[in-house]
């Protein structure tokens, strides 16, 4: 079965701009999670969804960074104004049930997001 | 606030040696505890994980142990092998909440 999807792959933007990067969980999982993970650095959290809604958005940096799930299913993590201190791997995790503690979540292979 | 420590920040190893990378966390919240391998272009995977009323648990040649009164556990890989060289992250989350906070990142070389 497929697992979690994120495109594009790699984003190259400049300073100012906007950017949306797009996770696609596994299927029939509830639980979407965003990470940002600097070079060197463990995964930093960002934003947690079940279902539809943030559960948990304590973790965006800044109200630059924005995302949403709509449907309940893909999200898409938004930053506007891109800075040179955004740039890191952006990583989407999901997991299949109600959002326990222990519930292993299942990471995709990150966008790389570069601002010049 | 750095809630998770871990170290080494790198670790090198002959094939067939034993590793191990040691973890401290501070929040006595956080009750499961799980280690993710990655390697280089991949996202973390799930490697092993444990609850704190258990102090060991053992996965194949992968081992965590775990003290919950001095708040550290630990990841010991058995009979190293080459294709074990990646980046290892412990990491902790608490029953009420989702997210993971992670350490810092091991990089495991292990060499023929």
């Amino acid at each position: 079965g497929a697992g979690v999807s994120q495109t594009p792959s790699n984003k190259v933007t400049e300073k100012g701009k906007y950017v949306e990067l797009r996770c696609d969980p596994i299927s029939g999982h509830t639980a979407l999670y965003w990470y940002r993970q600097s070079l060197g650095q463990g995964p930093e959290f960002l934003i947690y969804f079940q279902g539809t809604g943030a559960a948990d958005d304590s973790g965006l940096p800044n109200d630059r960074f924005f995302a949403v799930r709509p449907e309940g299913s893909v999200s898409t993590l938004k930053i506007q104004r891109t800075e040179r201190g955004d740039s890191a791997v952006y990583l989407c995790a999901s997991s299949s049930l109600a959002g326990g503690s222990t519930d292993t979540q299942y990471f995709g292979p990150g966008t790389r997001l570069t601002v010049l | 606030q750095q809630q998770v420590k871990q170290s080494p920040q790198s670790l090198i190893v002959q094939k067939g040696g034993i590793s191990i990378i040691n973890c401290a966390y501070e929040n006595t919240a956080f009750d499961y505890f799980p280690w993710y391998q990655q390697f280089p272009g991949k996202g973390p995977a799930l490697l092993i994980a444990i609850r704190p009323d258990v102090s060991e648990k053992k996965e194949g040649r992968f081992t965590i142990s775990f003290n919950k009164s001095a708040k550290q556990f630990s990841l010991h890989i058995m009979d190293s092998q080459p294709g074990d060289s990646a980046t290892y992250f412990c990491a902790a989350n608490t029953h009420s909440g989702s997210r993971l906070t992670f350490g810092e990142g091991t990089q495991l070389t292990v060499n023929p």
